[in-house]
Parts: C-alpha cells; structure tokens; sequence
C-alpha cells in the first residue's frame, strides 16, 4: 500500500512564475490536508479538503495562493507569482476520514525554492 | 485559539540512555488528541506515538511512552535506550475540532555515541 505521494520532490522556480505541487494520498484515503514548513520552524496548517470541497482553508495566504481535490487525480496546490518568501518545504497528509482518531499520514515533501 | 509550546529547541542524549522531550499546550476543549512526530534530516514526517485526551493511560510504543498530564496541559515524550537512529526533530501535535494539526516549534534531537 503506497504511502502519500508528492511531486515534485524539489521545485525551483523564478520570482513570478506558477508553482503547482501535488499529492496523491494514501489508497482509501479522501481527506487530504495541506501544511507548510518554513526553514527552522514547525508545521503550519494552510488548507483540508476533501474530495471536490475545501472544508477549511483558514491558514492559506488570501492571494495567490489555491488549493484542489478534483473527482480524479490528485490535489494540487497552486501558487501564483511566486515570491522568495514562498520558499518552503510543503507537506501533504492524508487520511482515512476527517475523524480525529485517525492520524494523518504525510508525504516527504516538496521543497519550492525560488530563486 | 489553541497553541503548542516546544520550550527546549535542542536536547542531547547518549546512545542507549534515556531522554524526555517537554510539550504544553493550551486548549479550551475537553477532547482532542496529542502526537509526536519524529522529521529526521530526510524530512519525512513520521508518527512516532499519539494520545486521547479522554483516556487517562499514557500511550506507548515500544521505546516511545508519553507522560500526559492533562490539568497542566503537558505531554511530553521520554525516549529509553536511545539509538543514533533517533536522532531527528521531534515535533509535538495537537488535532483540534476541525482536524487541522497544530505543531510546536520542535526539538532537535542529537544522539551520541
């Protein structure tokens, strides 16, 4: 049973361009939550969503900042007109329901750098 | 708004010794969970053990136990006969009402042999 995926591993991309990161969870797995990590710090929650709808998305940046979990496919999360200050490591977890029993499993990362 | 406190941003143990990592937390629920969640250099995120606040018995995991003090608000780790493979950040984790984590700042970890 493979675990939750993300890609790309790293991304660089230049001040004003478009990052799109993605995450496959894990098999069975609907509830998908989004979390950044910035250099020498904690976790920090952006976005939960479940297939088709964003149930919380209180810790995403109000602009250029979006996040999906289409029907098919994995979710994404899209970051517009990239700035240096969106350099981090971004994680993806999922699980089985939005129960607090169950834990959330998180993928190994993309680490957007931008140059 | 709940929040986690990580006060020891570094701590040190020797191979096969023992090692307590110090987690509070503020919170006006009465049920929710704790975790602690071990990010060696590789960046993984690993579940290392996790704790309901309903249940009065400290969770263990083969070497990880946890010493949950729910009228303080503490929750901290203790790690027995260390390995250099436990050498990593240790994050601890509350999952509020609407699921999200909130994490602590974390404690690195070094393991000497």
């Amino acid at each position: 049973n493979a675990g939750v995926m993300q890609n790309p591993r790293h991304l660089v991309r230049r001040r004003g361009q478009e990052a799109r990161l993605r995450c496959s969870p894990m098999k069975g797995h609907s509830h998908v939550y989004w979390y950044r990590q910035l250099p020498e710090e904690g976790l920090k929650f952006m976005v939960y969503l479940q297939k088709e709808n964003i149930i919380d998305e209180s810790g995403m940046p109000k602009e250029r900042f979006s996040a999906e979990f289409p029907k098919e496919g994995p979710s994404i999360l899209r970051i517009q007109q990239v700035v240096r200050g969106d350099s981090a490591a971004y994680f993806c977890a999922s699980s089985t329901t939005g129960s607090r029993d169950q834990p959330q499993h998180f993928g190994d990362g993309t680490r957007l750098s931008i140059l | 708004a709940q929040t986690v406190t990580q006060s020891q941003p570094e701590m040190s143990v020797q191979e096969a010794e023992t090692v307590t990592l110090s987690c509070t937390y503020d919170t006006s629920e009465s049920d929710y969970y704790l975790f602690w969640y071990k990010q060696p250099p590789s960046r993984q995120m690993i579940l290392v053990i996790r704790q309901e606040a309903y249940k009065q018995q400290n969770a263990t995991e083969n070497r990880f136990s946890v010493n949950f003090q729910k009228a303080a608000k503490s929750f901290s780790l203790k790690i027995s006969d260390s390995q250099l493979g436990d050498a990593a950040m240790y994050f601890c984790a509350y999952r509020s009402a609407l699921d999200k984590l909130i994490f602590g700042t974390g404690t690195r970890l070094q393991v000497f042999p």
